[in-house]
């Protein structure tokens, strides 16, 4: 199993630019999630899924969306990146099942590094 | 809100041991414990569930107060491989009428850990 992969790993944007960030898992999980990790600080989740076509807002979704068309994938949409949008983007993902969400470990992605300028 | 760490560095040699604290003000669904190396991606250590559990692998173990929203991570006889940042990732959730969990994993600001020869 390849796990959870993130292309690219690294992008620079100019202001106002958009792009997407890829992220696919090959485990069948249910969950998935976006975070995002400025220098020297903890990981902010941006917006996570329960299944395919449920997404939610985390706790800093302004300047994102998200969708979630099949089980495998969980794509990151950015419009009009400003240069705040500069930080490492870790996709993650993890099973689902009686013990309710939040209570399985999550499998990270190697991380997309961003700079808008 | 973001769940408080403590402290926020650590330096030891290796043998010696670790506490790395954890606490929130939200009642609490579950705690993670993930360690981060520098350009890697998080990896997870342990969950634990409400219910004041404590878990152990190996050399690290982690405790889980639920009535104080608290939960602890121990390193005992520290390696070098245990150098890394450590981060506390609290979990608030909510199920709605359809039985759909929905929530929040939040993560603390992380603890540096140096383990020296």
């Amino acid at each position: 199993n390849a796990g959870v992969t993130q292309t690219p790993k690294f992008r620079i944007l100019k202001i106002g630019q958009s792009m997407t960030l890829q992220c696919a898992q090959d485990m069948n999980h249910n969950y998935m999630y976006w975070y995002r990790q400025d220098p020297g600080m903890g990981l902010k989740l941006i917006y996570y899924s329960v299944g395919a076509g449920i997404t939610d807002k985390g706790e800093v979704p302004n300047g994102y969306n998200v969708s979630r068309s099949t089980t495998e994938d969980f794509p990151l949409r950015l419009e009009l990146a400003a240069p705040s949008q500069t930080s490492v983007y870790f996709c993650a993902s993890s099973l689902s099942g009686q013990r309710g969400m939040f209570s399985y470990e999550q499998y990270f992605g190697p991380g997309t590094r961003l700079t808008v300028t | 809100q973001q769940p408080v760490q403590s402290p926020q560095a650590v330096i030891l040699r290796e043998g010696e041991d670790a506490v790395i604290n954890c606490s929130s003000s939200k009642a609490l669904y579950s705690v993670h414990w993930y360690r981060q190396k520098h350009g890697e991606a998080p990896v997870f250590l342990m969950i634990l569930l409400k219910g004041g559990e404590q878990k152990g692998h190996e050399k690290i173990s982690a405790s889980f107060n639920e009535k104080k929203q608290q939960s602890s991570l121990y390193l005992t006889a520290s390696q070098l491989s245990y150098s890394g940042t450590y981060f506390c990732g609290t979990a608030t959730l909510r199920t709605n009428a359809g039985g759909t969990s929905y929530g929040k994993l939040t993560f603390g600001q992380g603890t540096i850990l140096t383990v020296h020869p």
